[in-house]
């Protein structure tokens, strides 16, 4: 198994450009996730989904859509960056994200991350 | 709603001195716990976590946390920290009510630096 992939690793953008980070996963899992890291701040959850074709907003979900039209691929597009979005991206995956799942399979799974600059 | 609090942002620390990093939480259901760690330039990996049963747990490094129910508290702990163990360590927690939301709610981190 890849485990959970990300792409690109780094991308440099202008202000206004908009752009989709890639996030897929080989696990079949249902919860997928995006977080946002700055320093200081720990991580931030962007958008979250339970499954295909079900998505919802985190803790800082503005200027950030996303779908998930399969189980594998959970993409995260910026609309219109803006240098505030400069920032690490991680997406994580895990089995299920129903509290009281079965708790070896309650793992958040985590990709290698994506580094954004916002000129 | 869950929230987590590391109560320090930076522990430097001498290389085989012992080393505690300190996770409290708040939640009105019970809840999961866990400590990620993060190398420089790397994504996070799972350290350990709480789910139930005992209320000490290890990983394979040394590491362990002790879940204290009453102080709301899962500090993370090593007797002797090594060079390697250089990193930033972040604490989560999870509710595990069933039917409650499952997001994974982090704190800020504590960076780890580890000096010979």
């Amino acid at each position: 198994n890849a485990g959970v992939t990300q792409t690109p690793k780094f991308q440099v953008l202008k202000t206004g450009q908009s752009m989709t980070l890639q996030c897929a996963q080989d696990m079949n899992h249902e919860y997928m996730s995006w977080y946002r890291q700055d320093p200081g701040m720990g991580l931030r959850l962007i958008h979250y989904s339970v499954g295909a074709g079900i998505t919802d907003q985190g803790e800082v979900p503005n200027g950030y859509n996303v779908s998930r039209s399969t189980t594998e691929d959970f993409p995260l597009r910026l609309l219109s960056a803006a240098p505030s979005q400069t920032s690490v991206y991680f997406c994580a995956s895990s089995y299920s994200w129903l509290a009281g799942a079965q708790p070896n399979t309650d793992t958040q799974y985590f990709g290698p991350g994506t580094r954004l600059t916002v000129l | 709603a869950q929230s987590v609090t590391q109560l320090d942002s930076q522990v430097p620390v001498f290389e085989e001195a012992p080393v505690e990093l300190r996770c409290n939480y708040s939640s009105s259901v019970s809840v999961y716990l866990f400590w990620y760690v993060q190398y420089p330039n790397q994504g996070l990996q799972l350290l350990l976590k709480y789910l139930s049963g005992s209320t000490l747990v290890e990983s394979i490094n040394g590491f362990e946390a002790e879940f204290n129910k009453s102080q709301t508290s899962f500090h993370l702990r090593k007797p002797s920290v090594h060079i390697s163990d250089t990193a930033e360590y972040f604490c989560a927690v999870r509710a595990n009510y069933g039917g409650s939301q499952g997001n994974l709610i982090f704190g800020k981190g504590t960076k780890l630096s580890v000096k010979p």
